[in-house]
């Protein structure tokens, strides 16, 4: 069956960055797009961007344009997103999540706490 | 940038019918894709491409999109339906071109 599993819970101080992988099993790594969503405590659902595991093009949401990374690893399935300059605002839990058009199969998700 | 609009809230009793609507401009003509999220869980999908439903999705789960709203329908309303719901389309009508998610919908069974 497919999984996505990601890493563990951050703690970061503002100005810092964070990296969140996500490490997919159960389907071909290549044949999906990587979407990474991101959910502050009692908030909605907000997409941050995509990659293309193939390719590795990527495409981001302009909140995010300059301040976040998309990578990833074939040889192991894995995915990762970087976000820069961290503020308070951006504690949140992130996802990753497999499709493109939607979002077929989601990561458990990645609590991250920015505070001083 | 393009906008979904959803209820806040909509209350349904057991066995009854709940309709939550997702308003956005000509939104009848986007693929919309719906998500249901329980309480410290990771969405999941019920309702790809307007109507589909993901193997696994109960078939009381069913949608619909036309002119400026799309609507998820859960029929035989269950406890376990209690959850936020969001809509999500794929806009690429902007120079940054993504998915939106909709403001989310909380059901609650009375």
């Amino acid at each position: 069956q497919v999984q996505l599993v990601q890493s563990g819970a951050e703690v970061k101080k503002p100005g810092a960055s964070v990296k969140v992988s996500c490490k997919a099993s159960g389907y071909t790594f290549t044949s999906y797009d990587i979407n990474w969503v991101r959910q502050a405590t009692g908030q909605g659902l907000e997409w941050m961007g995509w990659m293309n595991p193939n390719s590795g093009n990527t495409g981001y949401a302009q909140k995010f344009q300059g301040r976040v990374t998309m990578t990833r690893n074939t040889s192991i399935s894995t995915a990762y997103m970087e976000l820069s300059s961290l503020r308070s605002e951006d504690t949140a839990v992130y996802y990753c999540a497999r499709g493109s058009g939607s979002c077929l199969d989601w990561g458990q998700g990645t609590l991250v706490t920015v505070s001083s | 940038s393009y906008v979904l609009t959803q209820p806040p809230s909509v209350s349904v009793a057991p066995g009854k019918t709940a309709r939550i609507t997702c308003g956005g401009n000509n939104i009848g003509s986007k693929s919309v894709h719906w998500y249901q999220q329980k309480p410290g869980q990771a969405p999941v999908l019920v309702i790809y491409y307007d109507s589909d439903r993901p193997s696994g999705i109960p078939e009381r789960f069913s949608g619909s999109n036309s002119g400026n709203t799309a609507t998820l329908t859960i029929s035989r309303v269950e406890a376990g339906d209690e959850a936020d719901y969001y809509c999500q389309v794929w806009d690429s009508s902007s120079d940054h071109p993504g998915y939106v998610f909709g403001t989310g919908t909380k059901v609650t069974v009375l």
